[in-house]
């Protein structure tokens, strides 16, 4: 039981370019979100999806796109990345209330 | 609108020294809210939550938290600090609306010194 994963785990990127963050998760969740965290800033939600086939907008959506592929996998896709999204990535899923974390992708916008 | 303060963004203790992070939040429902823990490099573990039951919420690694509802608060406590505590900690409030969202506050971050 890995419980939450996401790769990669590090990524640079120049200006411009594009790349998809993978999660997925084995707990059999309804529930998948993709936050941020920046410093002094706590983690912010990005995009979540609430069950398969369904997705909506957080509070810091733009210059992002979701898919849920199936009920496991959740991806996170930049289409034209920009300095500011230079963060660290967090994937988490929930059945209730409880929200379980995966590792975090670093992600480096040059 | 719900919203979750972090009263300290730094704390340090010695250990064995006892811990205080301090949280304050505001609600318009009953809320359900949790502590979370960061350890360097990694990712969000829960350390424990409160769902409107006991007022006293026990937690993993020895941590407790009060809910105190008049003082719209939910500090995090630990009788004696260990090295291995030092991590970034995080107060939420979960938003029972839709789709659970989680409000999260800026982080404390806990260093703790021989």
């Amino acid at each position: 039981n890995a419980g939450v994963t996401q790769t990669p785990k590090f990524q640079v990127l120049k200006t411009g370019q594009s790349m998809t963050l993978q999660c997925a998760q084995d707990m059999n969740h309804n529930s998948m979100y993709w936050y941020r965290q920046d410093p002094g800033m706590g983690l912010r939600l990005i995009y979540y999806s609430a069950s398969e086939g369904t997705t909506d907008k957080g509070e810091v959506p733009n210059g992002y796109n979701v898919s849920r592929l199936n009920k496991r996998e959740f991806s996170l896709r930049l289409e034209s990345a920009a300095p500011s999204q230079t963060s660290v990535y967090f994937c988490a899923s929930s059945e209730g209330e409880t929200q379980y974390f995966g590792p975090g992708t670093r992600l480096l916008v040059l | 609108a719900q919203s979750v303060t972090q009263l300290d963004s730094h704390v340090s203790v010695s250990e064995g020294t006892p811990v205080l992070l301090r949280c304050n939040y505001s609600s318009s429902y009953s809320p359900s809210l949790f502590w979370y823990v960061q350890h360097p490099n990694k990712g969000l573990q829960l350390l424990l939550k409160y769902t409107s039951a006991a007022t006293l919420v026990k937690g993993i690694n020895g941590f407790e938290a009060e809910f105190k509802k008049s003082e719209t608060s939910f500090h995090l406590t630990k009788p004696s600090a260990h090295m291995s505590d030092a991590a970034e900690y995080f107060c939420v409030v979960s938003d029972p609306r839709g789709y659970n969202k989680l409000i999260f506050g800026a982080g404390t971050r806990l260093a703790v010194h021989p």
